[in-house]
């Protein structure tokens, strides 16, 4: 069990810019969560998928951001042209299913110049 | 008003004195969890409960469902205990956390 994985843990980029992030959930956790944290608050629910479906997403999730999780593995986040109000630690955390305890990744730290 | 309530914001602590979070919600839940984060990022869950009380080293975790409360105890704490720590619930008809803003804990030698 290597627990979760999210690449890269550091992302420094222009505004206007598009970014992608990867996470690899814990191998056979069926439901994979996406959520943001900007500095000095809580983290806050993005999206999640069980296997390759989509189940939920928040309005926080605009045109710009989108998931995918196309084999139930792994899952990206991207968003397009970002903007300084994106700057922000990306979490991703799986879980065996539903009401489970989910795991954390250690993050994707998004820095928007 | 967050639908999740922590206190104190930051609790400043000697080593070996017994510390208290607090958590209320004001939503209905299927489950509590109290989460610790460490400097640069990294989310450990400590406890996942839904009625009355879990122990773990020198944690202890109680939930009041009728009072929508929580808190998490830490007995004889140590400096390594020093974290942000996180009391998120997970409402009856969805699976994703909501969370409180966090408890910044230091504890001093």
């Amino acid at each position: 069990d290597t627990g979760v994985s999210q690449d890269p843990r550091h992302k420094i980029t222009k505004r206007g810019q598009n970014v992608t992030f990867r996470c690899d959930p814990i191998s056979e956790h069926n439901r994979l969560y996406w959520y943001r944290q900007t500095l000095g608050q809580g983290p806050e629910f993005l999206t999640y998928f069980q296997n390759e479906a989509q189940l939920e997403k928040s309005r926080l999730l605009s045109d710009r951001f989108s998931a995918e999780r196309p084999k139930g593995s792994f899952s990206t986040l991207e968003i397009q042209r970002t903007e300084q109000g994106d700057s922000a630690m990306y979490l991703c955390a799986s879980s065996q299913g539903q009401n489970q305890p989910q795991h954390f990744g250690d993050g994707t730290r998004l820095s928007i110049l | 008003k967050n639908e999740v309530e922590q206190s104190p914001q930051n609790l400043t602590a000697q080593e070996g004195e017994f510390i208290t979070i607090n958590c209320s919600y004001s939503v209905g839940i299927s489950a509590l969890h109290w989460l610790q984060q460490h400097p640069g990022g990294g989310i450990v869950s400590l406890f996942m409960l839904s009625s009355g009380k879990k122990k773990h080293g020198r944690l202890i975790a109680t939930i009041n469902i009728q009072e929508k409360h929580s808190s998490l105890h830490i007995t004889a704490s140590h400096p390594r205990d020093s974290a942000v720590y996180i009391c998120a619930v997970r409402s009856y008809n969805t699976d994703k956390l909501i969370f409180g803003t966090g408890t910044r804990l230091q504890v001093f030698p």
